[in-house]
Parts: C-alpha cells; sequence; structure tokens
C-alpha cells in the first residue's frame, strides 16, 4: 500500500544547529511530495511540497529534494531557531487522488537557545 | 479570516453518547475532510468530500458519520461514543482544482485548529 515512513523524534539541536529529518515512502505511481508543519495547539500548515522528480521545495529556510531513486524526500535546514520547535509531518498525494493526503507519524523537533 | 473554524475545541463524552464535531471554511473550497490524529500514527483520514452533496469513505471511517449540504459545513458526527476514539480530530479543507479555475489538485490542505475528545 501506500504509506511514509518519518524517522523517530524527538529531534533536539541547540540553535543553529544543521536540521535533516528523514522521509521516506512507498506508493504506485509518482506521487507528489509535502512537508507540513504543526505549531503547538495548532493546525497543520504546508511548509513545502514538491510534484516530480529531482524538484526541490524551499521555504523559509528549509529544503527538501524529491529523490525517485530512493523513494525519499528529506527536510533539511542550515541554521535553525528556537522558534522551528514543532512536529513536522511528511506526506504524499497520489495521482488523482484528489486531496486526499497520506501522512508519516510526525517527527517532534525540540530546539534550545 | 476565519479559514477553517472547528467546535468544539474540547470534549468530554461517557461511553455511548453521541456527539457532532463542526468545521466550517469561509474560503469557498470544494473540498474538506476530517482526520484524526494519534500518538504514533500520524494523521489518519476518516472521511472526505468533493462538493456538497459528495462524501466518501477514508481510512478509518468505522463509528463516524458526516453529510454534506453545504460547501461551507462539514460536520463528523460520533453515534455511539467509544474509548478508542479518543483522539484529536482536525478538519480540512481545499480546492479540488478541478471545476472553475481548472488545473489539478495542487495537495494544500487548509487545517482547522484541531478538537480534543475524550471518551471515558
Amino acid at each position: 500500500g501506500n504509506s511514509v515512513t518519518q524517522m523517530e523524534g524527538p529531534v533536539t539541536l541547540s540553535e543553529e544547529a544543521f536540521l535533516t529529518i528523514n522521509c521516506t515512502y512507498t506508493a504506485t505511481g509518482y506521487p507528489s511530495l509535502f512537508w507540513y508543519v504543526q505549531y503547538p495547539g495548532e493546525g497543520l500548515q504546508l511548509l513545502l511540497k514538491a510534484t516530480k522528480a529531482d524538484d526541490k521545495g524551499s521555504n523559509k529556510g528549509f529544503e527538501a529534494t524529491y529523490r525517485k531513486e530512493t523513494t525519499s524526500f528529506h527536510l533539511e535546514k542550515g541554521s535553525v531557531q528556537v522558534s522551528d520547535s514543532a512536529v513536522y509531518f511528511c506526506a504524499l498525494r497520489l495521482p488523482r487522488g484528489f486531496q486526499k493526503l497520506v501522512f508519516g507519524t510526525g517527527t517532534r523537533l525540540l530546539v534550545s537557545p | 479570516n476565519a479559514g477553517v473554524t472547528q467546535t468544539p475545541k474540547f470534549q468530554v463524552l461517557k461511553t455511548g453518547q453521541s456527539m457532532t464535531l463542526q468545521c466550517a471554511q469561509d474560503m469557498n473550497h470544494e473540498y474538506m475532510s476530517w482526520y484524526r490524529q494519534d500518538p504514533g500514527m500520524g494523521l489518519r483520514l476518516i472521511h472526505y468530500s468533493v462538493g456538497a452533496g459528495i462524501t466518501d469513505q477514508g481510512e478509518v471511517p468505522n463509528g463516524y458519520n458526516v453529510s454534506r449540504s453545504t460547501t461551507e459545513d462539514f460536520p463528523l458526527r460520533l453515534l455511539s461514543a467509544a474509548p478508542s476514539q479518543t483522539s484529536v480530530y482536525f478538519c480540512a479543507s481545499s480546492y479540488n482544482g478541478q471545476g472553475k479555475a481548472g488545473g489539478s489538485p495542487t495537495g494544500e490542505l487548509f487545517f482547522g485548529e484541531g478538537s480534543r475528545l475524550t471518551v471515558l
């Protein structure tokens, strides 16, 4: 079936450290890939997306590249801030799947000053 | 800028009670959906709707009922609550991308702030 696997959390970093959150997927066809972020007490919001192989999504200093050969979409940021503390969800949408997204389990990021 | 509004934010029920979680959006989105969020399991799709009068089941529909009589509203009903339904529920909406504007769905969902439900 279609699924998304994320690294277990929490990920604990100091401010200005480099961040990587791993995400791999299993899907039929060629899905679109997304990263959503959930700040404490809020709903999820779209962080970035990529719709085809080798596309790079970017937003707010975060980046992720759609790697078809490794079925991955790892999230990276060069220098995290305390305000980046949140839960990050990787997700996929199948072609012709309307807006039905399949989410990973989420990875909590904690950034300390 | 209301966006997606969910009520109530918190609710405690006893086993067997019924209730409705309300969801309203003011963005004229065709697509609306309900997810539940449980620790270690991420978000799972319960039901969704691609337009008024059209609903369909997601991954975990059992024990839940939905209807879509207007574009704006998509209530989720629990007919007989069970402890296994203790969760945080999120409503999300978006454009289908297949209507007047054309194009394909973008995958960007707009989420409400969530409703935390406890069933004792």
